[in-house]
């Protein structure tokens, strides 16, 4: 139980490009998703917590404007890092959870790299 | 906002040595420490978590144990084998069910 699909793995694309990523929970339903980015060798960092139906909360420094972030359904949440830059590459990984105080169930994971 | 650090940032063991990983965390009203194993490229995998309300949880080789006092957890693993070997997360949840992480430890098992 407790399955979060995340599409793609893998992005390769030009500058200027707009990336959409996918975050589902397969068998639950999830009211709260997070997004989370890691650069190499370093730990997840927190960009923005969703909540189903309501506007998502961004970490200080993350641009709200760049990184969209739609959580229209108890299943579904979309990260769109609009007109990515080299410096927009990294893994970006989604995290699902049933509520406050549950484990979050992580996604595999979007290797997104930009040229 | 919480703090979280972690230590050793890599640890290096014989196979079937005993593995220690240190967290401590600076909000006193963080109530619940998940670790997490990640291989390379891998998603974070949830391995053990404790809450507040308790000292010492195990599982097989695998035990965590908890001071509030102090605001420190530790992650004990047993008899380690090569597939051990991976990045270790240890987190602490702030408000509104949010993750803060620690920097990671590197694992390696030597057979």
């Amino acid at each position: 139980g407790a399955v979060v699909s995340q599409h793609p793995s893998w992005v390769i694309c030009k500058s200027g490009t707009s990336v959409k990523i996918e975050c589902r929970s397969l068998d639950f339903q999830a009211t709260t998703m997070f997004w989370y980015r890691q650069f190499p060798k370093q730990s997840l960092m927190l960009m923005a917590t969703s909540n189903e139906g309501s506007k998502a909360t961004y970490e200080q420094g993350v641009e709200k404007d760049k990184f969209l972030i739609n959580h229209a359904s108890l299943t579904l949440s979309t990260l769109t890092v609009t007109s990515a830059h080299p410096e927009d590459s990294s893994f970006y990984i989604c995290s699902a959870s049933t509520g406050v105080n549950q484990p979050q169930h992580f996604g595999d994971g979007t290797r997104l790299s930009i040229l | 906002g919480e703090n979280v650090e972690q230590h050793p940032s890599t640890l290096s063991v014989q196979e079937g040595d005993s593995a220690v990983i240190k967290c401590t965390y600076s909000d006193s009203a963080s109530n619940y420490f998940p670790w997490y194993k990640q291989e390379l490229g891998k998603r974070p995998q949830l391995i053990i978590d404790i809450r507040s309300n308790v000292g010492e949880k195990k599982d097989q080789r695998i035990a965590v144990t908890l001071n509030k006092t102090a605001k420190h957890f530790s992650l004990h693993i047993t008899e380690t084998q090569p597939e051990d070997s991976a990045v270790y997360f240890c987190a602490s949840r702030e408000y509104g069910n949010k993750l803060v992480f620690g920097a990671g430890t590197i694992l390696r098992v030597k057979s």
